[in-house]
């Protein structure tokens, strides 16, 4: 399958501050990106899916202004999680979904945020 | 938008033993149908999928089933490894390049 990775794996920042994580498709160019929230023993959350080029579209409930996602090229996207607060330590996971296999969605490996 | 049942949320097997994981969805008009395994502290790994034009899709010990008609559709896990243990997720799509909508997902215990 397709390789998408996510930096930084993890990451502790304090209350207030922004934190930026990456994810990047490595051998496949992704026109769509998604970006998901993970809380313990839970099921994934799609938080908003991005098209390369374009605004992101964020769902129902998920705060635009604090979660900002640029989708500048075909293989990497950023969520920034803007004035983290410790109710947004989660896991945040990304996919990528690409031209050439349009039905596959591949996930990176998550990122485990703690806000203190 | 689509609605997505996973059962059971827990699985208990034997090692050697056969594991059966199902989903049930709502949207008539969803296409594809993924299975992802979720390991620990890692990111959803895509082991299997099948789309709506197909009965049943096979590679070795993992096969799923769709039936259209019922609107569901199953994981088989055969001959399972303690290896096998993570949560699985199923999920559905109703369109081509549309989101995914996930099942709440099953822990597959193997015991050796």
């Amino acid at each position: 399958g397709a390789v998408v990775s996510q930096h930084p794996s993890w990451v502790i920042c304090k209350s207030g501050t922004s934190v930026k994580i990456e994810c990047r498709s490595l051998d496949f160019q992704a026109t769509t990106m998604f970006w998901y929230r993970q809380f313990p023993k839970q099921s994934l959350m799609l938080m908003a899916t991005s098209n390369e080029g374009s605004k992101a579209t964020y769902e129902q409930g998920v705060e635009k202004d604090k979660f900002l996602i640029n989708h500048a090229s075909l293989t990497l996207s950023t969520l920034t999680v803007t004035s983290a607060h410790p109710e947004d330590s989660s896991f945040y996971i990304c996919s990528s979904q690409g031209t050439g296999s349009p039905y596959e969605q591949y996930f990176g490996p998550g990122t485990r945020l703690t806000v203190t | 938008g689509e609605n997505v049942e996973q059962h059971p949320s827990t699985l208990s097997v034997q090692e050697g033993d056969s594991a059966v994981i199902k989903c049930t969805y709502s949207d008539s008009a969803s296409n594809y149908f993924p299975w992802y395994k979720q390991e620990l502290g890692k990111g959803p790994q895509l082991i299997i999928d099948i789309r709506s034009n197909v009965g049943e899709k096979k590679d070795q010990r993992i096969a799923v089933t769709l039936n259209k008609t019922a609107k569901h559709f199953s994981l088989h896990i055969t001959e399972t490894q303690p290896e096998d243990s993570a949560v699985y997720f199923c999920a559905g799509r109703g369109s081509t390049l549309g989101r995914l909508y996930f099942g709440r997902g099953t822990q597959l215990t193997v015991w050796p």
